[in-house]
């Protein structure tokens, strides 16, 4: 069966640059929700969409924004970037009223 | 704000043995989802099981049980016939509604010895 797909798995970029992730949810899922993971952390929600509305917002700092595309898919924008956002993001998806969410394999982000 | 307490950083199991790990949250709300995630080494996060907070009767899944507590905010995995292949860090998690994000514990490292 198809999976939720994460693109790139692994990035690394020096502080101050400008990250892109991407995310490809399953096929028909509509909502779409970006974790942290933080190293010995536990995920943290950033942000939600649905049918290409922001639907919730977590800790996500203002140095990031997020949009989800006509065709479901989600970008995770990430500017001027810290050292202490180096982590692993998380992609998931469901279909609203579904209540599970089916994670991606993450993106490993190093900013040096 | 909702939270989830996981008391144990660490656990460790004899193979073929069984182990609980422990969770504990904290809601005011009376319709909501429960979850355990695993982690292993390769970071994917799997889920192992899930519980509706409205169904009385605990989740099982083949090795995988749950005791769900309502009125005590309990929501235990059982694990039994340990296998070496699920040695992982283990999240419970929470969900308020079906459209809402999780709310994640702080994780469970389980070992399992040979």
């Amino acid at each position: 069966a198809a999976g939720v797909i994460q693109s790139p798995r692994h990035l690394i970029k020096e502080k101050r640059e400008t990250a892109t992730l991407k995310c490809y949810p399953i096929p028909r899922h509509d909502t779409v929700y970006w974790y942290q993971q933080g190293p010995g952390q536990d995920p943290q929600f950033l942000i939600s969409f649905y049918e290409k509305m922001q639907s919730d917002k977590g800790s996500i700092p203002d140095r990031f924004s997020a949009q989800q595309f006509s065709d479901y898919h989600s970008e995770l924008n990430m500017s001027s970037l810290e050292l202490g956002d180096s982590a692993l993001y998380f992609c998931a998806s469901s279909l609203d009223g579904d209540y599970e969410q089916y994670f991606g394999p993450g993106t490993r982000l190093t900013v040096t | 704000a909702q939270t989830v307490t996981q008391s144990q950083p660490e656990m460790s199991v004899q193979e073929a043995e069984t182990v609980t790990l422990s969770c504990t949250y904290d809601t005011s709300e009376s319709d909501y989802y429960l979850f355990w995630y695993k982690q292993p080494p390769s970071r994917q996060m799997i889920l192992v099981i899930r519980q509706e907070a409205y169904k009385q009767q605990n989740a099982t899944e083949n090795r995988f049980s749950v005791n769900f507590q309502k009125a005590a905010k309990s929501f235990s995995l059982k694990i039994s016939d340990s296998q070496l292949g699920d040695a992982a860090m283990y999240f419970c998690a929470y969900r308020r509604t079906r459209s809402q994000n999780f709310v994640f514990g702080p994780g469970t490292r389980l070992s399992v010895l040979p």
